[in-house]
């Protein structure tokens, strides 16, 4: 089946701080990678997406590439601001299953 | 603006009665989902509905019914039989395609004492 495994968090950093939040999947075919982020209190948006091998997806400053070698699409991000902090979810989606499957979120918190 | 909309935004209810989260959207999308989201955790899906007038289990529908009568409607009902149901709840919709994002509302958080 498909899976999908996260860094644990949280995850703390200073402001200016260079971020990698880790995630490695499982999949058969060959799924469309997300990064979705969640603030406190709201539903998850679309951080950025690739949908093929060696794509990268990137959006305010976070880039992520989908690596079909090792399985991987690890968020990064050159200097972190406060107002990065949130959950970070990524995702696979596989047209076999019809349906999303997400890591369990990592929570990053970004200290002035 | 196109979107979901998920109404009320906070809910109580006491133990044994049944109650119905509405899920709108307004973007044309085939395909709906419900998921429920506890402290700290991730996201475990409720029930899909990939067009009008069907629906399947996810991994945690005991307890929850849905219908999917309308394209832009997907209301969840969490019943007297589900254990914990206090909860974050999320809806979701998606185009067809491969490539297509999921889109969020932003969640009704229920609580049942």
């Amino acid at each position: 089946g498909n899976s999908v495994t996260q860094m644990e968090g949280p995850v703390t950093l200073s402001e200016e701080a260079f971020l990698t939040i880790n995630c490695t999947y499982t999949a058969t075919g060959y799924p469309s990678l997300f990064w979705y982020v969640q603030y406190p209190g709201e539903g998850l948006q679309l951080l950025l997406k690739a949908t093929k091998a060696d794509d990268k997806g990137s959006n305010k400053g976070f880039e992520a590439t989908y690596r079909k070698e090792t399985t991987s699409f690890h968020l990064e991000k050159g200097s972190v601001q406060v107002s990065d902090s949130a959950v970070y979810f990524c995702a696979l989606y596989n047209t076999n299953a019809g349906k999303s499957t997400f890591g369990d979120g990592t929570t990053l918190t970004v200290k002035p | 603006d196109g979107g979901i909309t998920q109404s009320p935004k906070y809910l109580f209810r006491k133990e044994g009665q049944n109650v119905t989260l509405s899920c709108e959207q307004n973007l044309n999308h085939d395909a709906m989902y419900w998921y429920r989201q506890d402290p700290g955790q991730g996201l475990r899906l409720i029930y899909y509905s990939q067009i009008v007038n069907d629906f399947q289990k996810g991994d945690i529908a005991e307890g929850y019914s849905v219908s999917r009568e309308k394209k832009e409607s997907f209301p969840l009902t969490v019943t007297s039989a589900q254990k914990n149901p206090t909860a974050f709840y999320l809806c979701a919709s998606r185009s067809t395609g491969d490539n297509s994002p999921l889109h969020f509302g932003n969640g009704t958080r229920l609580t049942v004492t």
